[in-house]
């Protein structure tokens, strides 16, 4: 069954602290991008990819960064200086960019 | 940048009755995306559509591209309780294929048995 697979479900990060989102697919999509979603907001875009190895900023890179080392994975990192990181962080992809998106499941990121 | 702009905020309705949600922008668009996202959930996408003025059936739900590609409207006909959710448009500048898909801020759909 094909789909995109986001791990954990919730997270809590401590002051100071790096935490990892993970999220893998198994659609063979070459795109895949990561959003940030606050309550009443819609959503917004941290990073995206186009093809394994190569990344963009979206409009709230600040304090975050990903990689693409493999087409299936494109893991998301929430660093210290991200200083208001409580949100809820959904991965996406789709065939080509812009194309019509498939999303995971979320995580949900607290500050402890 | 560019914005598109979602209204309503909030639409509570009786089961039984219509629901509109518009989504508009001050720049032609390329094409549009609709997406639902039940409470909890996570976006889900709907249709797409490209043509100026089409018009798409899914079930009860319609949606519109205008004439002019500048505005959108997804249409539910007889609301039920599974229609519960936001409702997110998203599109790209005409001629953005560089840019980025822009989501609106959602429609929040509840309805009331």
């Amino acid at each position: 069954d094909g789909g995109i697979t986001q791990s954990p479900k919730y997270l809590f990060r401590k002051e100071g602290q790096n935490v990892t989102l993970s999220c893998e697919q198994n659609l063979n999509h070459d795109a895949m991008y990561w959003y940030r979603q606050d309550p009443g907001q819609g959503l917004r875009l941290i990073y995206y990819s186009q093809i394994v190895n190569d990344f963009q900023k979206g409009d709230i890179a600040e304090g975050y960064s990903v990689s693409r080392e493999k087409k299936e994975s494109f893991p998301l990192t929430v660093t210290s200086a991200q200083k208001n990181p409580t949100a809820f962080y959904l991965c996406a992809s789709s065939i080509m960019k812009n194309q019509p998106q498939h999303f995971g499941d979320g995580t949900r990121l607290s500050i402890l | 940048g560019q914005q598109v702009m979602q209204i309503p905020q909030y639409q509570h309705v009786q089961e039984g009755e219509d629901f509109t949600t518009y989504c508009n922008s001050s720049t032609t668009l390329s094409n549009i995306q609709w997406y639902k996202q039940r409470p909890g959930g996570h976006p889900v996408f709907l249709i797409q559509l490209v043509k100026s003025g089409e018009v798409k059936k899914q079930k009860r739900l319609t949606f519109q591209f205008g004439e002019a590609k500048k505005n959108s409207s997804l249409h539910i006909t007889a609301t039920q309780t599974t229609d519960v959710g936001t409702y997110f448009c998203a599109a790209m500048n005409y001629g953005g294929s560089q840019g980025n898909l822009i989501f609106g801020k959602g429609t929040k759909l509840s309805v009331k048995p």
